[in-house]
This record gives structure tokens, sequence and C-alpha cells, in this order.
């Protein structure tokens, strides 16, 4: 079965500082995969998508993510983060034979130190 | 400017109530989706609908029920048989595609609380 594990519940980073955020996931062809962005309250944004090509991608708000194969992983990155980005992030993975469904990870929650 | 709408924002409910929500997008988008967030845990799937009415119940349709019988709209009802409704609730759309699984985009949300 399909699955996605984002292995950290929260992550705290000073602003500034460069952020990786984790997600694995369980599939077995090449998936669709995804990151979106959720602020407290409001519904989710997306930040980038890979489909196929080049494994890494360039989202908005600075944002990039690399597609590993060979880790079954999609982490996202940031070089500099800023007080803005403090939200929630979510990881799914999509794929042709689950009924265009999305598999999702349980989020991460960012926090950013002054 | 196009988009998903979903009102109301903030929704109260006395148990026993069935309380409708609305989803609304201009997107042009043939699959609609309904999750429901709780504190601490990702989305999960209640109901999805890929073309005029037709939809599919999902992870925990239990409890609640749905329409489609425009394009634009996706109404979901939260009846008395639901256990525990009090949660936050997203509405999603997404284009078809032949051969691709591609973005949801979403809504801004209802919250449902259950007095």
């Amino acid at each position: 079965a399909q699955s996605v594990t984002q292995p950290d519940i929260h992550i705290t980073v000073s602003e500034g500082a460069s952020l990786e955020l984790r997600c694995n996931y369980s599939y077995g062809a090449t998936p669709y995969l995804f990151w979106y962005v959720q602020s407290p309250g409001q519904g989710l944004q997306l930040l980038l998508k890979y489909f196929s090509g080049d494994t890494l991608v360039q989202g908005i708000k600075g944002f990039e993510a690399e597609f590993k194969r060979s880790q079954s992983s999609f982490n996202l990155r940031k070089p500099s983060v800023h007080w803005s980005d403090a939200a929630e992030y979510f990881c799914a993975v999509g794929a042709m034979d689950s009924n265009y469904q999305l598999i999702w990870g349980a989020g991460t929650k960012l926090i950013i130190k002054p | 400017d196009g988009g998903i709408t979903q009102s109301p924002k903030y929704l109260f409910r006395k148990e026993g109530q069935n309380v409708t929500l609305s989803c609304e997008q201009n997107l042009n988008h043939d699959a609609m989706y309904w999750y429901r967030q709780d504190p601490g845990q990702g989305l999960r799937l209640i109901y999805y609908s890929q073309i005029v009415n037709d939809f599919q119940k999902g992870d925990i349709a239990e409890g609640y029920s749905v329409s489609r019988e425009k394009k634009e709209s996706f109404p979901l009802t939260v009846t008395s048989a639901q256990k525990n409704p009090t949660a936050f609730y997203l509405c999603a759309s997404r284009a078809w595609v032949a051969g691709s699984n591609n973005e949801q985009f979403f809504g801004p949300g209802t919250r449902l609380t259950v007095l």
C-alpha cells in the first residue's frame, strides 16, 4: 500500500537559517509528488510538484525539493527561512492506479525563532 | 479570479442537527474532493467526485453525504450520525488531465464546531 511519512512533527529553525523538511514515500513505481503549505486556519497552497524529468524542482517562495528514487524521498529545502515561512507543510503522493487520489503525510509544523 | 470558495468560514451546530457545507469552484475542474483535518493529523478523504452526478466514498465517509448536480458545486452534509464532527473541512478540485495525477487546488476551509 502507498504511504507517506513525514518524520518530524515539529521543526524549529532560526530566521535566516537553512531548512530541510523530510518526506519519505512507499510506492512501487515513480509517483507524482507534491509539497503544500498551510497557514493557520487557511487552505493548502501548492509549493511545488514533481512528475518526471529533472529531479530537482523549484517552487514558489524560494523552496526547492529533490526527488531521490533510491531513498524514496522528496525532501523540501530552503536556503534561508523568513518569519513568514512559519506554517505547516504537507507532503503528498499520487499515483495513476490510486483513482487519482493523493496520499498525505501527517504534516510538519515549522516554527521560526527570531 | 478563478478559485474555490467555501462557506461559511465558521459554522456552529447543535448535536443532532444536520449541516451543509458549501464548496464552489470556477476553475472548470472535473474532479472535486472533501477532506477532514484534525489537529496533528494529515488530511483524510471523506468523498470525491470525478464527474457530475457521480461520487465515491473516501476513507471516512460514515456520517457524511454529498451531491454533485453541477460541475462547479460539491456540497457536503454532515449528518447527526457523524459521531465527532468538530473539525476543519477542506474542499479541493483538480483538472482532469489524461494520464496524469496532477495537483489539487484547495479552498480556504470551513471550521465546524458542535456545541
